[in-house]
């Protein structure tokens, strides 16, 4: 199985922070990577896939770059929306796995 | 819109079955894959497993010996069944949309808690 070793698992940040999330492969997997928040209670939702690509609706401050088997999640300017747990996930190769993910949470 | 819901018991005693139903409303079951993840308390996401309308199947290898994924689209509904059960099982269970020809997930439920004790 592909290894998806996400950093930090916790981060505090204020409102108006830029925070950064790392999610590094085990292997190569292209750009087939996914990155979605959840909510206490709620279901997880989509934020961008094929690493850079922004899910429709999803709001400008949220973008995704990588470089080989690191991939990153920047929120350029962190709402009070934004407090959450982020997940990245591959779909280059079955069984897709998932990070440990990142608590956002507040200064 | 669409929206996903999961149903079950929340308690399943060791070495039994876990079932689970995940009803799909606002839009068809047709045309899409479908699939159940997990979140063990305090762990990370695992993949179970998924299908499509048509009932065909892939299952996480780690799992494959104990899971059933089975579709309904008269009631537009998914199914899981795990069996044997130990509380390594004990999970919070996710139903999840595949984007049409893709592996992200692009519509979730909110999840069921699944306890394992006797």
């Amino acid at each position: 199985d592909i290894q998806m070793t996400q950093s930090p698992s916790s981060l505090s940040a204020s409102v108006g922070d830029r925070v950064t999330i790392t999610c590094r492969a085990s292997q190569g997997i292209s750009n087939s990577l996914a990155w979605y928040h959840q909510k206490p209670g709620k279901a997880p939702k989509l934020l961008l896939y094929t690493a850079s690509r922004l899910e429709s609706g999803v709001p400008s401050r949220f973008s995704g770059s990588f470089s080989g088997t690191d991939f990153t999640l920047t929120i350029s300017s962190l709402q009070p929306e934004d407090f959450a747990t982020y997940y990245c996930q591959q779909y280059y190769r079955a069984p897709w796995t998932f990070g440990q993910g990142t608590k956002v949470e507040f200064k | 819109q669409v929206q996903l819901q999961e149903s079950g018991p929340g308690l399943v005693k060791p070495s039994e079955t876990l079932s689970l139903t995940c009803s799909v409303s606002g839009g068809s079951i047709s045309s899409y894959y479908w699939s159940w993840i997990r979140q063990p308390p305090g762990k990370g996401m695992e993949w179970i497993g998924h299908i499509n309308y048509s009932g065909s199947t892939n299952y996480n290898p780690s799992l494959k010996s104990r899971v059933t994924i089975s579709v309904d689209t008269s009631k537009n509904q998914f199914s899981l069944r795990l069996s044997s059960v130990t509380a390594a099982d004990a999970a919070v269970y996710y139903c999840a949309r595949y984007r049409l020809t893709t592996w992200f997930f692009d519509l979730w439920g909110r999840g069921t808690l699944v306890t394992v004790s006797s």
